[in-house]
């Protein structure tokens, strides 16, 4: 059973272009959380996407976006990208039906903006 | 606002040694609380949650975890550290209940085993 996929695993990008990144839920989960962790620092909660929708989402900017697809996964996209964005992005899914938090993460995107 | 507070950055411990690792955290209700763990270059493993019930929780591992509502507490310890163990571990805490929401966040502890 594949846990959480994402996609790519390192990148580099500069000031201003725009990213997106991937995430591939675990088998049998319908929403996806998306996290920000900066080094030395713990996750900060970006958003979350339930039935292709925004459910909830953190203290970002508009330029962070999201997608969810039908078939459960997920697009994370950063405009205008600043070097402050620089960090690891991890992906978490779970099944909403099941109140217990029962979060799987994935081992993340490590964004550079140079 | 709901906050977490690792106290500690850095614990270094030599393998065999008993380990606590201390999380307080700020929130009006009694909150889910959790342990993670996560290794260079891995995603975060959950280790063990309080949502109610016995304020003594079993993790994997061989964890385990105390509430304490009076220190608004919720210490990891471990009675025998094993070198496998150094990693990054974050106390979180889910400021709503049920429908798995957002998690908060403490800054982390970095533990380090030595042989």
């Amino acid at each position: 059973d594949a846990g959480v996929t994402q996609s790519p695993t390192h990148l580099i990008k500069t000031r201003g272009q725009q990213v997106t990144l991937r995430c591939s839920p675990k088998s049998g989960h319908d929403t996806v959380s998306w996290y920000q962790q900066a080094l030395g620092q713990g996750p900060q909660f970006i958003f979350q996407y339930y039935e292709e929708e925004e459910r909830q989402r953190g203290n970002f900017p508009d330029r962070f976006s999201g997608h969810q697809f039908p078939n459960y996964s997920s697009e994370l996209n950063v405009n205008a990208l600043l070097l402050g964005d620089s960090a690891l992005y991890l992906c978490a899914s779970s099944l909403l039906g099941r109140s217990n938090y029962g979060y799987t993460f994935g081992s993340g995107t490590r964004l550079t903006v140079v | 606002a709901q906050s977490v507070t690792q106290p500690d950055i850095h614990i270094t411990v030599s393998e065999g040694a008993s380990l606590e690792l201390r999380c307080n955290y700020s929130y009006g209700a009694t909150p889910y609380l959790f342990w993670y763990v996560q290794s260079p270059g891995q995603g975060l493993q959950l280790l063990l949650k309080y949502f109610s019930g016995d304020t003594l929780v079993q993790g994997i591992k061989g964890f385990e975890a105390e509430f304490k509502r009076s220190q608004s507490s919720f210490n990891l310890r471990k009675p025998s550290v094993h070198w496998s163990d150094a990693a990054e571990y974050f106390c979180a805490v889910a400021p709503y209940a049920g429908n798995n929401r957002k998690l908060i966040w403490g800054l982390g502890t970095s533990l380090a085993v030595n042989p």
